[in-house]
């Protein structure tokens, strides 16, 4: 069965601490995406990517950066967490062609406190 | 630019009830529609999708119609079970785009044995 795997459901992590999120997919798909959903706010695009190296931002990129090394993987970081960066965070991937729709991941529930 | 437009939740029905979720979009191109399911504490999963006009996406007794003279694509299914309890989300991909998926809001059905 394809997947997109999450290396973490749950996280707490202290404001200020540099924070990774992990995201491999086993599809061989070209485009990744991370979002973020909270409540009432619905799924916010942060940044995705369309090729390996190659990143564009999405609706709310501040305080987030990604890194794409390898195709098959798309880490978020976050710089300095903040309280208001705590959130389910969303990965998903997609092969090129607008009609196959997104697989995504379980999602880790990120707390900074 | 594009965009979807579902009903507002939450929606309580008994079991085997029929369901309907509406969902329209506004689009300048030719999208294709998706639904996705979402259970508690999980990601989206990809439930049924439609690429072109009068197609009829179908999957686990649950099915929508790609209505473009009504710009809709309206989620039904006729007998609902509680393990049906879930956030539902309508979207649009621009089929020439694969970074432009535009999601709804999301509705929350609960079904009551």
């Amino acid at each position: 069965d394809v997947k997109v795997t999450q290396s973490s459901r749950y996280l707490v992590k202290r404001t200020g601490e540099k924070v990774f999120l992990e995201c491999v997919q086993d599809m061989d798909h070209e485009n990744m995406f991370w979002y973020r959903q909270d409540p009432g706010l619905g799924l916010r695009l942060i940044y995705f990517s369309y090729d390996v190296k190659m990143k564009e931002k999405g609706d709310i990129p501040e305080g987030y950066s990604v890194s794409r090394e390898k195709k098959e993987r798309f880490s978020l970081i976050l710089e300095s967490a903040s309280t208001n960066q705590t959130s389910m965070y969303l990965c998903a991937s997609t092969p090129t062609g607008g009609v196959y729709g997104y697989t995504f991941g379980s999602g880790t529930r990120l707390t900074v406190v | 630019g594009d965009s979807v437009t579902q009903m507002e939740g939450p929606v309580t029905l008994s079991e085997e009830a029929f369901l309907t979720i509406n969902c329209t979009y506004t689009a300048t191109g030719y999208p294709s529609l998706f639904w996705y399911v979402q259970y508690p504490g999980e990601g989206l999963q990809l439930l049924l999708k439609a690429t072109k006009a009068d197609d009829k996406g179908s999957n686990k007794g649950f099915e929508a119609t790609y209505r473009k003279e009504t710009t809709s694509f309206h989620l039904e299914k006729g007998s609902v079970q509680v393990s049906d309890s879930a956030v539902y989300f309508c979207a649009l991909s621009d089929q020439g785009n694969n970074n432009d998926m535009r999601f709804g809001a999301g509705t929350r059905l609960t079904v009551k044995p």
